[in-house]
């Protein structure tokens, strides 16, 4: 199982849109609707923002948003804020005959 | 509140031997799977192991196979990690995490530092 394929980083100005995207196969993001999302800041740890695709947990803005189409995830950020700037991981389930979860290398989000 | 709170981690030499503990408070620890997600310094998150509810069921990323264990005890509210054979590859932020619905890591601890290092 490799990892799932996340750009390095991605950068707008604050009130703008970005949209992340997660690359993965049809053995994991293409054949299950199980893509998380995790915000982490700097020496903290991941906050989920978005789970089964598209479902924010209870008190994550609805600036965040979650898809996916094939076998690629995207998250959305609208009404971009300084807070938002931190690293952000996809995550899937990767399992067929064994139980098994792949992380995407993670993208780094800059607020101008 | 939801609480994880790893510890036991530190520095190992090469080949040697660590076990992590994650307390948890706050929730029916007995209810949840549970997980250990390990971030190498500067790099992005790796999922580890995952064990269910009971104990009855583990698995792990092919990394870790055959040398962590993963196992959990419901009477005191504790996670575990018991790490042998360790690799400088192994240096890392090791977290526990709890599984809300499918995969979905919904509480972290604040991680504990493993470092294997002669």
């Amino acid at each position: 199982q490799s990892a799932l394929t996340q750009p390095a980083s991605v950068s707008g100005s604050p009130g703008q849109s970005i949209t992340i995207s997660c690359t993965g196969t049809s053995s994991d993001v293409g054949s299950y609707n199980l893509v998380s999302w995790y915000q982490q800041h700097p020496g903290k740890a991941p906050k989920l923002m978005i789970y089964e695709g598209s479902k924010r947990p209870s008190g994550v803005s609805n600036r965040f948003s979650g898809s996916k189409s094939g076998n690629t995830a995207s998250l959305t950020i609208s009404g971009l804020q300084a807070e938002d700037e931190a690293d952000y991981y996809c995550c899937s389930y990767a399992g067929s005959s064994t139980f098994y979860v792949v992380f995407g290398g993670g993208t780094k989000l800059t607020v101008l | 509140e939801v609480q994880l709170v790893e510890s036991g981690g530190g520095l190992v030499q090469p080949g040697g031997s660590l076990r992590l503990s994650c307390a948890a408070s706050g929730f029916t620890f007995s209810s949840y799977w549970m997980h250990w997600v390990r971030q190498a310094p500067g790099k992005g998150l790796v999922w580890v192991s995952r064990i269910n509810s009971d104990g009855s069921s583990t698995s792990y990323a092919d990394s870790v196979k055959g040398r962590f264990t993963i196992s959990r005890d419901n009477a005191k509210n504790t996670l575990y990690l018991q790490m042998n054979s360790l690799r400088a590859e192994d240096t890392a932020v090791y977290y526990c995490a709890r599984e809300y619905g499918e995969t979905n890591f919904d509480y972290w601890g604040q991680g504990t530092l493993v470092t294997v290092s002669s």
